[in-house]
């Protein structure tokens, strides 16, 4: 198994610009997530998925949106970036949310800078 | 979970000492516990967890404790090594469908 797997490694976007990271996961979990990391900080998580077709906003949505059309895939859409959101981003599953089965597997992050 | 108030912030120790992080939480519906380590420029990854009917597990030289009734669980790492520098995140969970991150202690142990 590859584990999450996350496209691009690292990107530079001008301000306004727009592009998606991409997270696949082939362990067949229902659970995923997406966080940011801003430099010496924890983890914030942006949205989530309980399954293919359900996404839900989590701690700071605003200036992104996903998307679920599969279990493997869960994108994260950047509109119009700004400076603010120069972060690692963090895809990670889950095949439950807690307990047993509950570890989150975390992609390798998409380090992305704004100018 | 609501809220999750982890500390120290940073930690040093000198290696073989002992370090512990302790992490409040608010949500008496918290049942999941667990910790990830995570090394500089790298991902997290869980190192041990802990359910909400267990008081204390063990995993090797890492431990972890849970007190309901205060709502507080620690980490605790025993003769420590050059390798345990990390940043260390506890986490809880309850009946949301996500985890809810302390901010991080960051660890150094020095020789």
């Amino acid at each position: 198994n590859a584990g999450v797997t996350q496209t691009p490694k690292f990107r530079i976007l001008k301000i306004g610009q727009s592009m998606t990271l991409q997270c696949t996961q082939d362990m067949n979990h229902n659970y995923m997530y997406w966080y940011r990391q801003d430099p010496g900080m924890g983890l914030k998580l942006i949205y989530y998925s309980v399954g293919a077709g359900i996404t839900d906003k989590g701690e700071v949505p605003n200036g992104y949106n996903v998307s679920r059309s599969t279990t493997e895939d869960f994108p994260l859409r950047l509109e119009l970036a700004a400076p603010s959101q120069t972060s690692v981003y963090f895809c990670a599953s889950s095949y439950s949310p807690g307990g047993v089965d509950g570890e989150q597997y975390f992609g390798p992050g998409t380090r992305l800078t704004v100018t | 979970g609501e809220n999750v108030e982890q500390h120290p912030s940073t930690l040093s120790v000198q290696e073989g000492d002992s370090a512990v992080i302790k992490c409040t939480y608010s949500d008496s519906a918290s049942n999941y516990f667990p910790w990830y380590k995570q090394e500089l420029g790298k991902r997290p990854q869980l190192i041990i967890d802990i359910r909400s009917n267990v008081g204390e597990k063990k995993d090797q030289r890492i431990a972890v404790t849970l007190n309901k009734t205060a709502k507080h669980f620690s980490l605790h790492i025993t003769e420590t090594q050059p390798e345990d520098s990390a940043v260390y995140f506890c986490a809880e969970t309850g009946t949301a469908s996500k985890l809810t991150f302390g901010t991080g202690t960051r660890l150094q142990v020095t020789l």
